[in-house]
C-alpha cells in the first residue's frame, strides 16, 4: 500500500497570504489528523477528520481550518498568514477498524516571510 | 486539555547501554499512549504503543511501562545502537486520534 502523501512538500508565502495544504491518506483509512511541528512547541494537534466531519479540534485560532472529501483526502487552509505559522505541517491517517496507530506523511514545510 | 511532559530533553548514552525516557500526563481519561521516533528530516514513525488496560509491553529491545495511578509512562531501550539516535516523542490521548505530544527527547548513541 502506498503511504500517506502530502503536497506540496515546500511552500514559501508572505505575511497576510493564505495557503492550502493537501493530504492523501493510506487507501482505506478514513481518519485524517493534522499536526503543526515547530522547534519551540514541538508537535501540536490541529484537527482530525472522519467521514468528512471534523471530530476533534486543537487549540489553534480560526485562521486554521480544514476539510475532508468523500475519498478521505483532506486539505487544511491557513488564512492571513503570520510569521509564527512557519512550521512543518504533518498529516496522519488511521484505520478506524482496530488500533489507533497513526501513519504520518512526509509533511509540508511552510515558510512565511 | 491534556498536558504531556517529557524528560529529559536530551540524552546521550554509549552504545550498548540502556536509555530511559519518561513522560507524565494530566488527563486521567487518557487511554492510549504511543511513542514515535523521528529521524532528522523524516516523518515520525510509531515504535511502540500501550493502552490503559496494560501495564507493560515489550518489542525486542524496546519496552514501555504505564503507571495509571501516577499518570506516567516510560520508554526503555536496551542495548542501544547508533541507529537508535533520533528524537523520540511520547503522546497521550483519550479520543484515539487527537494525540497530545510531549516536547521530545533527542537521543544520541555514541559508538
Amino acid at each position: 500500500k502506498a503511504g500517506v502523501t502530502q503536497t506540496p512538500r515546500y511552500l514559501i508565502k508572505t505575511r497576510g497570504q493564505q495557503v492550502t495544504l493537501s493530504c492523501s491518506p493510506i487507501s482505506g483509512h478514513r481518519s485524517v489528523s493534522w499536526y503543526q511541528q515547530t522547534p519551540g512547541q514541538g508537535l501540536q494537534f490541529l484537527f482530525e477528520y472522519f467521514s468528512e466531519t471534523q471530530r476533534n479540534k486543537g487549540n489553534f485560532p480560526g485562521r486554521f481550518s480544514g476539510r475532508q472529501f468523500s475519498n478521505s483526502r483532506s486539505e487544511m487552509n491557513v488564512s492571513t498568514l503570520e510569521l509564527g505559522d512557519s512550521a512543518l505541517y504533518l498529516c496522519a491517517s488511521s484505520s478506524t477498524s482496530g488500533g489507533n496507530e497513526q501513519f504520518f506523511g512526509p509533511g509540508t514545510r511552510l515558510t512565511v516571510l | 486539555g491534556e498536558n504531556v511532559e517529557q524528560h529529559p530533553s536530551t540524552l546521550s548514552v554509549q552504545e550498548g547501554d540502556s536509555a530511559v525516557i519518561k513522560c507524565t500526563y494530566s488527563d486521567s481519561a487518557s487511554n492510549y499512549f504511543p511513542w514515535y521516533k523521528q529521524e532528522l528530516g523524516k516523518r515520525p514513525q510509531l515504535i511502540i504503543d500501550i493502552r490503559s488496560n496494560v501495564g507493560e509491553k515489550k518489542d525486542q529491545r524496546i519496552a514501555v511501562t504505564l503507571n495509571k495511578t501516577a499518570k506516567h509512562f516510560s520508554l526503555h531501550i536496551t542495548e542501544t545502537q547508533p541507529e537508535d539516535s533520533a528524537v523520540y516523542f511520547c503522546a497521550a490521548t483519550n479520543s484515539g486520534y487527537a494525540l497530545n505530544f510531549g516536547k521530545g527527547t533527542s537521543l544520541l548513541v555514541t559508538p
